[in-house]
C-alpha cells in the first residue's frame, strides 16, 4: 500500500466512449503526476499538477484530459481515444520542495482502447 | 532522443551474488536520480535515490553509485535474492520546484536460486 490509489484497474474502452481515470493520494502531497506505461517504452510523463495547478504538458494529445480539483485526487478524461493509447497509466505523487522528491506510485490503471 | 537509458534489458544473476543494473544519461542538467523496482501488476516502489552532490548511497543490500563525469549511474544489489527478481527503472530529475522525471527502459532481473 503506497498511499496512492487508483481506479479503475482495468478498463477496455471504444473508440467513440468517454472514461475517466481517478486517482487519490493519502500522503498530503502536493504534486500528483499522470505517466504512461506502453510496452518496451520508458514511463512517459504526460502532466504534472503542483498546487492543482497544471505545470507540465507533455505535448499530450488532446483527446487526453486531466483534471485535479484539489491536491489529493487527480482525474484522467478519455475521448476517443485510439487503440495505440492502450497502455498501463500510472498516477504518482510528491511533496515539491522535499529533500528527496521521490515519487510514489498507484498500481496503475490498465486501459485497453478496441 | 532518450535522455536515460538502460541498455540491458534483461540480467541474470545467481542467488548470493551480486547484481549491477546500469544507467547512462544525456543531460548535464540532472542532479537527482531515482532507483525504482517493479513487480508485475504492481506499480513502480521507491527502492534508493542519490543526488548529484554524492557519488556513494547505501540502504542495506542496496548501493548507487554515480559517475557525474561519465553520466553513469549503476544499483549494485548484494547479496541478490530470489525476491529481488524484478523490473528496475532508473529515473532522473533536475532538482528544482517539481520533479520531472525521466524514466529508462527499465532492465529485468531475474536471481536464480
Amino acid at each position: 500500500e503506497t498511499g496512492v490509489t487508483q481506479t479503475p484497474r482495468h478498463l477496455v474502452m471504444g473508440m467513440t466512449n468517454k472514461k475517466s481515470l481517478k486517482c487519490e493520494q493519502h500522503l498530503g502531497h502536493n504534486a500528483m503526476y499522470w505517466y504512461k506505461q506502453s510496452a518496451k517504452k520508458p514511463l512517459e510523463l504526460m502532466f504534472v499538477y503542483n498546487f492543482k495547478e497544471q505545470t507540465e504538458n507533455n505535448s499530450v494529445p488532446s483527446r487526453f484530459s486531466p483534471e485535479c480539483p484539489n491536491s489529493s485526487h487527480l482525474f484522467l478524461h478519455l475521448h476517443t481515444l485510439q487503440p495505440e493509447d492502450s497502455a498501463l497509466y500510472l498516477c504518482a505523487s510528491s511533496q515539491d520542495g522535499a529533500n528527496t522528491g521521490e515519487l510514489f506510485f498507484g498500481e496503475g490503471s490498465r486501459l485497453t482502447v478496441l | 532522443d532518450q535522455q536515460v537509458k538502460q541498455n540491458s534489458p534483461s540480467l541474470s544473476v545467481q542467488e548470493g551474488r551480486i547484481s549491477i543494473l546500469n544507467c547512462d544519461y544525456t543531460n548535464s542538467m540532472f542532479d537527482y536520480f531515482l532507483w525504482y523496482k517493479k513487480y508485475p501488476a504492481e506499480g513502480p516502489t521507491f527502492l534508493i535515490s542519490i543526488s548529484s552532490i554524492k557519488d556513494k548511497n547505501e540502504d542495506g543490500r542496496f548501493t548507487v553509485f554515480l559517475n557525474k563525469s561519465a553520466k553513469h549511474l549503476s544499483l549494485h544489489i548484494v547479496p541478490s535474492q530470489p525476491g529481488d527478481s524484478a523490473v528496475y527503472f532508473c529515473a532522473a530529475s533536475e532538482a528544482s520546484g517539481t520533479y520531472k522525471y525521466i524514466f529508462g527502459t527499465g532492465t529485468r532481473l531475474k536471481v536464480l536460486a
